[in-house]
């Protein structure tokens, strides 16, 4: 079954400590984003990665990290300078980068985290 | 850079009514605008898009609108189902090829 898988679903996370959220396709797609989704906000872009071994900040990238060693896989790792972590976070890819003609996103379900 | 706004926030409509969800843009190069759907505990889900070369698109009961002069695009479905309910999202890619995204908007389909 192809898609993308995010995992975990629902995290929880003490202040101070770092959390890695995991994404993986199946697609064979080459570029790969990682959103962020507040309430009564649109999402809003915190990285992005158009090719293996390298990747672009997006909107709001400050406080968060990530690697793009294989096609496949594009964690998302939320550190302690995350201000306001606390939020519902969608990783995506789609066949072309940026300026690719055909823009389509193929969304995971999402990783919710709760800072306590 | 770009800016998108989306109304209304939420929509409130008898079912088999229609609906007319509107977005508009401050970046007169975007030349793609794509609507997505995102179901309550699902992923988003791109339901149409339409480029800039182009004033309408129809995919059964749903259509998009753009009027490039005023900079404004629209979702329109018509004959509203309960399955219609969901957060609405339209976004428009920039000169930096980057999407920027509206608010959503919540479709409430009454029984």
């Amino acid at each position: 079954d192809g898609g993308i898988t995010q995992s975990p679903k629902y995290l929880f996370r003490k202040e101070g400590q770092n959390v890695t959220l995991s994404c993986e396709q199946n697609l064979n797609h080459d570029a790969m984003y990682w959103y962020r989704q507040d309430p009564g906000q649109g999402l809003r872009l915190i990285y992005y990665s158009q090719i293996v071994n390298d990747f672009q900040k997006g909107d709001i990238a400050e406080g968060y990290s990530v690697s793009r060693e294989k096609k496949e896989s594009f964690p998302l790792t939320v550190t302690s300078a995350q201000k306001n972590p606390t939020a519902f976070y969608l990783c995506a890819s789609s066949i072309g980068g940026l300026a690719a003609h055909t823009g389509e996103l193929f969304f995971g379900e999402g990783s919710r985290l709760t800072v306590l | 850079g770009e800016n998108v706004e989306q109304h209304p926030s939420t929509l409130s409509v008898q079912e088999g009514d229609s609906a007319v969800i509107k977005c508009t843009y401050s970046d007169s190069a975007s030349n793609y605008f794509p609507w997505y759907k995102q179901e309550l505990g699902k992923r988003p889900q791109l339901i149409i898009d339409i480029r800039s070369n182009v004033g309408e698109k129809k995919d059964q009961r749903i259509a998009v609108t753009l009027n490039k002069t005023a900079k404004h695009f629209s979702l329109h479905i018509t004959e509203t189902q309960p399955e219609d309910s969901a957060v609405y999202f339209c976004a428009a890619k920039d000169s930096n090829y980057q999407l920027i995204w509206g608010a959503g908007t919540k479709l409430i389909i009454k029984p």
